[in-house]
């Protein structure tokens, strides 16, 4: 039990469509990052946040957007979804500092339909 | 994406027995990191390791952070069913991305 949570666990969209996740960081970290994990993969960054501010990108387009909340809380936000969208998408927290150690969610199942 | 070199892909052993994966980088990391993760799960963290060279031991998990930080391995010692699941080594440089390999997929046969 990380103490990250992410919601909704499953999720069916169709192309063309919007969809945000959410994440609830671990208490008292203030840095979330996304990545998305395509079947049979390994997680692929997307990006990161760190005090409200993006931290950080991977090679995903604009249409992959972020917030993070005065909570530490945050949400991925996908316009004009694509069928190579579906995925697993992980959200994991950290406390900024020398060994900053990621620690992960279960992930939303998102399919694209 | 970026992807370390992670080998073997799958195992499939017998109970009891030993167990060896490794992964290769072209960059150095200052951090490598071992995670366990199970179906509808995410990943949990096995071991941490930060210095070149550093060997770390959680229970019968063993990881090593190469001299060259360009690679690390993990044994698992006198398997037990619980172990099955997808192993992934992530590096990582100060506070940023994790960078992860394609997963060993391990099956333990009782």
């Amino acid at each position: 039990e990380t103490g990250v949570t992410q919601s909704p666990t499953h999720l069916i969209k169709t192309r063309g469509q919007q969809v945000t996740l959410r994440c609830s960081s671990q208490s008292g970290h203030n840095t979330v990052s996304w990545y998305q994990q395509a079947l049979g993969q390994g997680p692929q960054f997307i990006f990161q946040y760190y005090r409200e501010e993006e931290n950080g990108r991977g090679n995903f387009p604009p249409r992959f957007s972020g917030l993070q909340f005065p909570n530490y809380s945050s949400e991925l936000n996908v316009n004009a979804l694509e069928l190579d969208d579906s995925a697993l998408y992980l959200c994991a927290s950290s406390l900024r500092s020398l060994r900053d150690i990621q620690y992960f969610g279960a992930g939303t199942r998102l399919s694209v339909l | 994406g970026q992807q370390l070199n992670q080998s073997p892909q799958s195992m499939f052993i017998q109970e009891g027995e030993d167990v060896s994966m490794n992964c290769t980088s072209s960059s150095i990391f200052n951090t490598w990191l071992w995670y366990k993760q199970e179906p509808g799960e995410g990943p949990v963290l096995l071991i941490a390791l930060y210095k070149a060279g550093e060997l770390t031991s959680n229970g019968r998990l063993t990881a090593q952070f190469g001299i060259t930080r360009k690679d690390s391995f993990l044994n698992i010692s006198a398997s037990i069913p619980s172990d099955a699941g997808i192993y992934f080594c992530a590096g990582q440089m100060g506070a940023q991305k994790l960078v992860f390999g394609q997963g060993t997929r391990l099956t333990i046969n009782p």
